[in-house]
């Protein structure tokens, strides 16, 4: 069946980094712009980035610019999220989501980030 | 960006009776192509979101057919024809128009009287 798994989520201190991934399996992960989407602890869903079906496009919400990257390895069906110079206001549950229609069909489960000193 | 509102913000239920949630758009949805790309969806409690319906009033594929979305410019509805316990959650508008980013409302938090 369609799946996305995410893994990664840690607790760090403000200014590391941290590498979010997103396996992918039931589906053609290459024919699938593929977006992260995060959710601050009790606050609703806030959009953070896409990338293409080839990764030749790449778009970010402007809390995130600059800062984080986002990319995939088809060969390994699975999406990454760089996150650098992290802040207490990244502390959120990151989910990967399938594009589908300018919109997300599959979600993960979300891994959770947490961003204190 | 566009602004998306949700009303109510919380919506208290009886079992079997009709809910319906608005969602507002600061600029209208449509699209260069002609679709509406205005999506909702459900997130039970320490679930995550699930999409229930997409461009305006397509259920996606084992949603229960309860569900329903209509609307159309800047002026949205999901509605459910008879709640039944397992509709519990909060309920998020999202558009898909004015890319990047997405936008998505506050969510609509839908318990049981």
């Amino acid at each position: 069946q369609v799946q996305l798994v995410e893994s990664g989520g840690d607790m760090v201190q403000p200014g590391r980094s941290l590498r979010l991934s997103c396996a992918a399996s039931g589906f053609t992960f290459s024919s699938y712009g593929m977006h992260w989407v995060r959710q601050a602890p009790g606050k609703g869903l806030e959009w953070v980035a896409l990338i293409w079906y080839d990764g030749s496009k790449k778009y970010y919400a402007d809390s995130v610019k600059g800062r984080f990257s986002i990319s995939r390895d088809d060969s390994k069906n699975t999406l990454y999220l760089q996150m650098n110079s992290l802040r207490a206001e990244d502390t959120a549950v990151y989910y990967c989501a399938r594009a589908s229609f300018l919109s997300m069909d599959v979600w993960g489960q979300g891994t959770t980030v947490t961003v204190s000193s | 960006d566009v602004v998306m509102t949700q009303s109510p913000l919380s919506l208290p239920v009886t079992l079997g009776q009709p809910a319906s949630i608005s969602c507002r758009s600061s600029q209208s949805l449509v699209y260069s192509d002609g679709n509406t790309y205005l999506s909702w969806f459900q997130q039970r409690p320490g679930q995550s979101p699930r999409r229930l319906i997409y461009k305006v009033s397509n259920r996606d594929s084992g949603v229960p057919d309860r569900f329903s979305g209509s609307g159309s410019g800047t002026d949205f509805t999901l509605k459910i024809s008879r709640v039944e316990a397992d509709d519990v959650g909060v309920y998020y508008c999202m558009q898909g128009t004015h890319w990047p980013p997405w936008t998505f409302g506050q969510g609509t938090k839908v318990e049981i009287k």
